[in-house]
């Protein structure tokens, strides 16, 4: 079946950096787009940033520029996103979620597992 | 940045009733408005995208509508795996961005 698989949680002291990867099955991986989002404890989705599995186009959100890098390897079907310079305030569950890129209106529809990330000295 | 308003952010209902929650954009979003659950631990759930188009797999008790800068999400026959949080979400303009949650609760 379709699904997103993410890998395990991760703890980080302030300052590191952190990888995290999305595994995609089931599914034409470079027809889609892999979103990046996070959920601090408490608080709300906030979106990171996307890369088009086909193109290897990427997008960042303003927050996160110059931190956060999205990849792909499509041999692999798998996304990956690395933030670095952490602080505490990074300390989320961080969800990978695809999109298709042939019809932009269908957003979203499969999510992984999510990954944990602690920044803590 | 699109700011993105739900209301109310908390709901108590019952089994069997019938809820709708809000969603106000800070600008149009021309429908590009999609609407997830999500529960304690788990990972969001795709519910509605384009403002109005059910998920595959969802029930058909999810509707959703509205146009613009406001959307609502109806739900029907509450029942018990229903009560969880929601958020609305626009992916008109980057950054994408969500709402606060409204929480639905068993009264």
């Amino acid at each position: 079946q379709v699904q997103l698989v993410q890998s395990g949680a991760e703890v980080k002291e302030p300052g590191a950096s952190v990888k995290v990867s999305c595994k995609a099955s089931g599914y034409t991986f470079t027809n889609y787009a892999i979103h990046w989002v996070r959920q601090a404890p408490g608080q709300r989705l906030e979106w990171m940033g996307w890369i088009n599995a086909g193109t290897g186009n990427t997008k960042y959100s303003q927050k996160c520029q110059g931190r956060v890098t999205i990849t792909r390897d499509t041999s692999a079907s798998t996304a990956y996103m690395e933030l670095s310079c952490l602080t505490s305030e990074d300390t989320a569950m961080y969800y990978c979620a695809r999109h298709h890129t042939g019809d932009y209106s269908v957003v979203f529809d499969v999510w992984g597992q999510g990954t944990m990330v602690t920044v803590s000295s | 940045d699109i700011q993105m308003t739900q209301s109310p952010s908390s709901l108590s209902a019952s089994v069997g009733d019938r809820v709708t929650i809000t969603c106000r954009a800070s600008q149009g979003v021309s429908n590009y408005l999609a609407w997830f659950q999500q529960k304690p631990g788990k990972a969001p759930k795709s519910l509605i995208y384009a403002a109005s188009s059910l998920q595959s797999g969802v029930p058909s008790k999810f509707s959703g509508s509205g146009s613009g800068t406001d959307y609502t999400l109806t739900i029907s026959s509450l029942q018990p795996e229903d009560f969880a949080t929601y958020y609305c979400q626009q992916y008109d303009g980057y950054p994408y961005t969500f709402g606060q949650g409204t929480k639905l609760e068993i009264k």
